[in-house]
């Protein structure tokens, strides 16, 4: 079966733009994840979905960035007001369920702002 | 901020070599996994290892995880150059976040034809 998949591949923007980075987890995954991972860097957790609930979203780093997942599969990245700091791979995974299970990450998006 | 931390940074050998790469985290853990990235991409999955195990083999993959030490390594035999990529630890800590994963900063491994 397929597996995550993100769009775009890559985006570039310009300061202070909004932008929406999306994933499609695999078929019957309920947990979802999303990460940022700067260059040099492993990626950083951002946050966690089971179904359509955000369970965690301690990884955000500030009122900028706001996920949904409205029925519970694709979800949606959002990032107001874009700033040069946020320039980096943003990467969704999901798996079967949430707590220890085998996270499978997509290809990631590469945001670039200007 | 990163729990791990793979050494070396950097590995090159030649094809046919043995590759090991370790990884050392600060909390107690459930679990440690490692996956491989391919130029700066999606993550792989290849192996995970539970608080409670020693060692853990997966075709020419052998880990091992020695919690009172807080570390892990990664021994790739009979390395090709399909291999050439970059190898992260993550780990989920104990207690109730355990979905989430840390990474380390992860090891560049190049395997010369």
């Amino acid at each position: 079966g397929a597996g995550v998949s993100q769009t775009p591949s890559n985006k570039v923007t310009e300061k202070g733009k909004y932008v929406e980075l999306r994933c499609d987890p695999i078929s019957g995954h309920t947990a979802l994840y999303w990460y940022r991972q700067s260059l040099g860097q492993g990626p950083e957790f951002l946050i966690y979905f089971q179904g359509t609930g955000a369970a965690d979203d301690s990884g955000l780093p500030n009122d900028r960035f706001f996920a949904v997942r409205p029925e519970g599969s694709v979800s949606t990245l959002k990032i107001q007001r874009t700033e040069r700091g946020d320039s980096a791979v943003y990467l969704c995974a999901s798996s079967r369920q949430g707590g220890v299970e085998t996270q499978y990450f997509g290809p990631g998006t590469r945001l670039l702002v200007l | 901020s990163q729990q791990g931390e793979e050494d070396p940074q950097a590995l090159s050998i030649q094809e046919g070599e043995n590759a090991t790469m370790n990884c050392s985290y600060k909390t107690s853990i459930n679990n440690l996994q490692w996956y491989r990235q391919n130029s700066g991409r999606g993550l792989v999955h290849l192996i995970l290892i539970r608080s409670n195990e020693r060692e853990k083999h997966s075709g020419r993959l052998r880990v091992t995880l020695d919690t009172s030490k807080k570390s892990s390594s990664l021994l790739i035999t009979a390395s090709r150059a399909a291999d050439t990529a970059s190898y992260f630890c993550a780990t989920d800590a104990s207690g109730g976040s355990n979905y989430k994963l840390t990474f380390g900063k992860g090891t560049l491994l190049t395997v010369n034809p």
